[in-house]
């Protein structure tokens, strides 16, 4: 039981490139959340998915986008990367609906130069 | 949407004291009220929770309040130690619909011996 994994755990990209940041979770949590933390700053919830199909935008969604074709899956996509999205990036799934504990992967640290 | 304010941003208290950590939410239909601990370059991780039927919850030297009526709930550490120096966050989410897990800005906590 893998929990949560997020991949790379680092990544540099110039101006205007593109990645897709991968999160799985083997829970079988319907709810998944995509949050970025800025250094010594909170967290922002960019995007979240409450099942397979389903996404609904967050706080901060400007510049990312998400889909989620599988109930283990929610990938998120940047595209033309800009200095303002170097950030820690986190994934997170809970259970769903009731109010259930959030599980957070281990982070991805992005930077853009 | 949900807002959730957090105060103070940082702590520092001497080894033994008490701690107390406040936050306000403004979503009157949120009723799910964690509270997450983040060490340095680590994920965020649920250290307690409470839901809006209860008033006050405990786990050894944590608790945390909540006032319904003014929208806000409190942690409180008892009898601090140095390994409870860290990141704490608040959250707020509603369990009915589209569940967003809204985080306050986060309060540095420095534990000294």
């Amino acid at each position: 039981n893998a929990g949560v994994t997020q991949t790379p755990k680092f990544r540099i990209l110039k101006i205007g490139q593109s990645m897709t940041l991968q999160c799985a979770q083997d829970m079988n949590h319907n709810y998944m959340y995509w949050y970025r933390q800025d250094p010594g700053m909170g967290l922002k919830l960019i995007y979240y998915s409450v099942g397979a199909g389903i996404t609904d935008k967050g706080e901060v969604p400007n510049g990312y986008n998400v889909s989620r074709s599988t109930t283990e899956d929610f990938p998120l996509r940047l595209e033309l990367a800009a200095p303002s999205q170097t950030s820690v990036y986190f994934c997170a799934s809970s259970l769903g609906r009731g109010g259930t504990e959030a599980f957070f992967g281990q982070g991805t640290r992005l930077t853009v130069v | 949407g949900e807002n959730v304010e957090q105060h103070p941003s940082t702590l520092s208290v001497q080894e033994g004291d008490s701690a107390v950590i406040k936050c306000t939410y403004s979503d009157s239909a949120s009723n799910y009220f964690p509270w997450y601990k983040q060490e340095l370059g680590k994920r965020p991780q649920l250290i307690i929770d409470i839901r809006s039927n209860v008033g006050e919850k405990k786990d050894q030297r944590i608790a945390v309040t909540l006032n319904k009526t003014a929208k806000h709930f409190s942690l409180h550490i008892t009898e601090t130690q140095p390994e409870d120096s860290a990141v704490y966050f608040c959250a707020a989410s509603a369990t009915g619909g589209y569940n967003k897990l809204i985080f306050g800005a986060g309060t540095r906590l420095a534990v000294h011996p």
